[in-house]
């Protein structure tokens, strides 16, 4: 009974698509985010979302657009993808803000740009 | 210069020995987390702490706040747990809008 899920686990695609990430926890917990790795293992939040609303957006191309369609669920689109895209892609969810709340992390997407 | 740095980056270890990793920081924080990342990729919360120490198991994490560094130590080290560790900080900031910096982890290697 996985607590954040996310799909696919693997993704390879060519430049210029379109692809989507989904994330889903069942946790009940209010706020979500989605992280980049990047190939030196680097992790660096991208968005952020509290009860549907999004809080933090780090300075993240327009081509990636996050939706949340209830606080369950963060789902992350890529458009125009180009290699510099490909990394791991986590999403997370916590209770309470990073101040105060212990992060639960999905497995992971590995997205593969060619 | 990171806003968060962690020593060693690369530790091997003997199965059995005491594993310490490091993590200093430069912003001011409220609490300090302490990741697990497996070779298979996950990633897993082992402790947040703002003060003092925890212990979970043979995992002890402390902190201290006003030199601005905190330590994960791992007793009796075994193979599994050879992982990467990576310390995280929140920024500081209103209540939900917070941030969380990363170091860049420190990979474990313990043999048998």
């Amino acid at each position: 009974d996985t607590a954040v899920s996310q799909t696919p686990k693997y993704l390879v695609t060519q430049m210029g698509n379109d692809k989507s990430i989904k994330c889903e926890q069942n946790l009940g917990h209010d706020t979500m985010y989605w992280y980049k790795q990047d190939s030196k293992k680097f992790l660096k939040i991208m968005f952020s979302y509290n009860n549907k609303e999004l809080i933090i957006n780090e300075t993240v191309p327009n081509r990636f657009s996050p939706k949340s369609p209830d606080k369950a669920h963060l789902n992350l689109h890529i458009n125009s993808l180009e290699l510099g895209d490909s990394a791991v892609y986590f999403c997370a969810s916590s209770r309470l803000g990073p101040q105060a709340g212990e992060l639960f992390f999905g497995e992971g997407s590995r997205l593969t740009v060619l | 210069k990171n806003e968060v740095e962690q020593s060693p980056q690369n530790l091997t270890a003997q199965e059995g020995e005491f594993i310490t990793i490091n993590c200093s920081y430069s912003v001011g924080i409220s609490a300090l987390h302490w990741l697990q990342q497996h070779p298979g990729g996950g990633i897993v919360s082992l402790f947040m702490l703002s003060s003092g120490k925890k212990k979970h198991g043979r995992l002890i994490a402390t902190i201290n706040i006003q030199e601005k560094h905190s330590s994960l130590h791992i007793t009796a080290s075994h193979p599994r747990d050879s992982a990467v560790y990576i310390c995280a900080v929140p920024t500081l900031g209103s209540y939900n809008t917070d941030k969380l910096i990363f170091g860049t982890g420190t990979r474990l290697q313990v043999f048998p």
